[in-house]
């Protein structure tokens, strides 16, 4: 199957620092990109789709302001989380999808905001 | 490597079971996930197993052998519902999720 990395697999960071992770199809091009962020035994909550070139569709309640997403490339999805706090810690995890039904899930970046 | 193998596709008839597999290679093993993901929707979780054994959840139950690296999503009562891909992920000993690639399950009535 295709291939989606994350960068970096783990984060710590001061209180009101900006993370940025990235999100890389490594054999394929990502036409769409999806960020997610998962619970401990949970669903995976989806934050918001980005289309290459265009700006991100949030989902209700995420802010656009604080997750600022970057899909500049076909291969390339950014996520910048802003002035994080202790609440955005969490595992997020971003998949790719090549324009089919099927999405390709990268391994997931664990941000731990002091 | 890490490698996480699981059938492609899969079909059943409604009110029938059916168990869908899931072996893995990874280093370290810190739990395995199963989730089911309709077309167009976010996966939603369904399993997680650590120990070895069976867990049942109602219609569904999630198998695991450390042992032998595998794993196996058992449906029962088939409903057209089920209908879905079903994502198998291992967290390996750097708790990143290590993901199959989906068992697409179709349900015939």
């Amino acid at each position: 199957g295709a291939v989606v990395s994350q960068h970096p697999s783990r984060v710590i960071c001061k209180s009101g620092t900006s993370v940025k992770i990235e999100c890389r199809s490594l054999d394929f091009q990502a036409t769409t990109m999806f960020w997610y962020r998962q619970f401990p035994k949970q669903s995976l909550m989806l934050m918001a789709t980005s289309n290459e070139g265009s700006k991100a569709t949030y989902e209700q309640g995420v802010e656009k302001d604080k997750f600022l997403i970057n899909h500049a490339s076909l291969t390339l999805s950014t996520l910048t989380v802003t002035s994080a706090h202790p609440e955005d810690s969490s595992f997020y995890i971003c998949s790719g999808t090549g324009g089919r039904d099927e999405q390709f899930f990268g391994p997931g970046t664990r941000l731990t905001v002091l | 490597g890490q490698n996480i193998d699981q059938p492609t596709e899969m079909t059943a008839t409604e009110g029938a079971i059916v168990q869908i597999n899931c072996t893995y290679q990874t280093s370290g093993f810190n739990g395995l996930f199963w989730y089911q993901q309709h077309a167009g929707e976010a996966p939603t979780f369904l399993s997680y197993n650590v120990l070895d054994g069976l867990e049942e959840k109602g219609r569904f139950s999630s198998f695991l052998s450390r042992s032998k690296g595998y794993s196996y999503l058992l449906l029962k009562e088939l409903q057209m519902k089920d209908s879905a891909s079903y994502l198998c992920a291992v967290s390996d000993s750097n708790y990143q999720l290590i993901w199959g690639a989906g068992t697409k399950l179709i349900i015939k009535p």
